[in-house]
């Protein structure tokens, strides 16, 4: 079966705290994991690639296969960072499967 | 360059109409993916089209088509609305080759009455 599960459906942290959002995954291919980001009234925009392993506005994720997760993390929270985050698996052919999705809630 | 354009970006339907919605992808892109996003099913993958052949079909009834023309544009058309066709949705092109990045349009909201 072919699944995301984003257990949390809002994180609520203060301004300068760590964040951690959780994903995993089921997948019997070799997975290609995405986090994207939806900001109030704008349209969904990849945020990361789990091959790129790089770090995009102080956030990052690491792919575990044996934990089958693909956390989003980043160490300090800022207020603009509040947005709906989804966890997405690619599974051919241009098709993503997404997560419930996390919103996340920076509180200053 | 500019990105997914969708059109319209909200409509009205009443039950048992149908709806054709329209978008435009990223320039040189030649793959095109749907997406239906509501609030209890969350984003769900409709269909993938790329140079006018459907690859990749999700799990919707066949009242959901699609189409895509030589020039890459996509037209989704859904016939004989249902109260639960309410929703946002989402086109997404990419180049379907080397760097894969999926990019979303804005959505066009459809209210089924």
């Amino acid at each position: 079966a072919q699944r995301v599960t984003q257990p949390e459906k809002l994180l609520s942290v203060f301004k300068g705290a760590p964040v951690e959002l959780k994903c995993n995954y089921s997948y019997s291919g070799s997975p290609e994991l995405f986090w994207y980001v939806q900001y109030s009234r704008q349209r969904l925009q990849l945020l990361l690639r789990h091959i790129s392993r790089e770090s995009i506005k102080g956030f990052t994720a690491d792919l575990n296969k044996g934990e089958t997760s693909f956390h989003l993390k980043k160490p300090f929270a800022q207020e603009e960072d509040s947005a709906m985050y989804y966890c997405a698996l690619s599974v051919g052919f241009q098709k993503l499967v997404f997560g419930t999705g996390t919103r996340l809630l920076v509180s200053p | 360059k500019a990105g997914v354009t969708q059109t319209p970006r909200y409509l009205i339907k009443t039950r048992g109409q149908q709806v054709t919605l329209s978008c435009s992808p990223i320039s040189g892109h030649r793959s095109v993916s749907w997406y239906q996003q509501t609030p209890g099913q969350g984003l769900q993958f409709l269909f993938e089209y790329f140079s006018e052949t459907q690859r990749n079909k999700g799990n919707f009834p066949g009242r959901f088509s699609g189409r895509q023309f030589s020039n890459s544009r996509s037209e989704m058309n859904v016939s004989t609305l249902e109260l639960g066709d309410s929703a946002l949705y989402l086109c997404a092109s990419s180049l379907s080759t080397g760097e894969n990045t999926i990019y979303f349009g804005e959505g066009s909201w459809l209210t089924v009455v």
